[in-house]
């Protein structure tokens, strides 16, 4: 069973900020957050991962609670390009070899 | 950045045939990768971790002689659905970890429709 668990869909407006919450209360102490998203029909694209402290990249920022017990992805400025399925996964390694249990993620429509 | 590939993109197949279908580290050797299903509006589902050298590991529920794995080099793994029914129209998937990577890649996905 995934180990997560996202609300089933969010919409945003082009140009806010997209929130995405996420939890896994069950976290290990060594287990990773990742998060990846899925444009209709294509394989899932990472996004960011993160252990305990926030992290940011250019595509967006990952907030982690200090209890560890969830998080929320920050897409800045959402675009319609940025719509959308996505995953957090929590995994006990950052050498990507151990498997992934996809939950049942968000369905992100960003609106113009 | 690192890329996997699979091949083909979509096939349809008779009912009772098999089908292989292969997927590709393009610029990294990938010792393990992994095989998802997905349905429809679902998630994506691990169907098993195919390991280069040794036998695959299927998830719980997976019949193993129906979903042949085979990891072939560090480059290819190979997954061939056996004897093809209807309900195994779906879209598989692949992903693989670089060797010095923290992410996973994942392929672009075959969509199999079985008439």
């Amino acid at each position: 069973d995934a180990k997560t668990t996202q609300p089933p869909s969010m919409d945003c407006a082009e140009g806010r900020a997209a929130n995405l919450p996420c939890n896994h209360s069950t976290i290990s102490g060594n287990e990773y957050v990742y998060w990846y998203r899925q444009i209709h029909s294509q394989g899932p694209q990472y996004i960011i991962h993160g252990l305990k402290n926030n992290e940011t990249n250019e595509m967006a920022s990952l907030i982690i609670t200090e209890d560890r017990k969830s998080s929320t992805l920050i897409l800045p400025h959402a675009t319609l390009r940025d719509t959308a399925v996505y995953y957090c996964i929590v995994s006990p390694t950052t050498s990507g070899t151990y498997k992934y249990i996809f939950g049942t993620g968000t369905r992100l429509k960003v609106l113009a | 950045g690192a890329v996997v590939s699979q091949h083909p993109s979509w096939v349809i197949c008779k009912s009772g045939t098999s089908v292989k279908i292969e997927c590709r580290s393009l610029d990294f050797q990938a010792t393990t990768m992994f095989w998802y299903r997905q349905f429809p509006k679902q998630s994506l589902m691990l169907m098993a971790t195919s390991n280069e050298g040794s036998k695959a590991t299927y998830e719980q529920g997976v019949e193993k002689d129906k979903f042949l794995i085979n990891h072939a080099s560090l480059t290819l793994s190979t997954l061939t659905v056996t004897s093809a029914h209807p309900e195994d129209s779906s879209f598989y998937i692949c992903s693989a970890p670089p060797p010095s990577g923290i992410e996973q890649y994942f392929g672009p996905g075959t969509r199999l429709t079985v008439t």
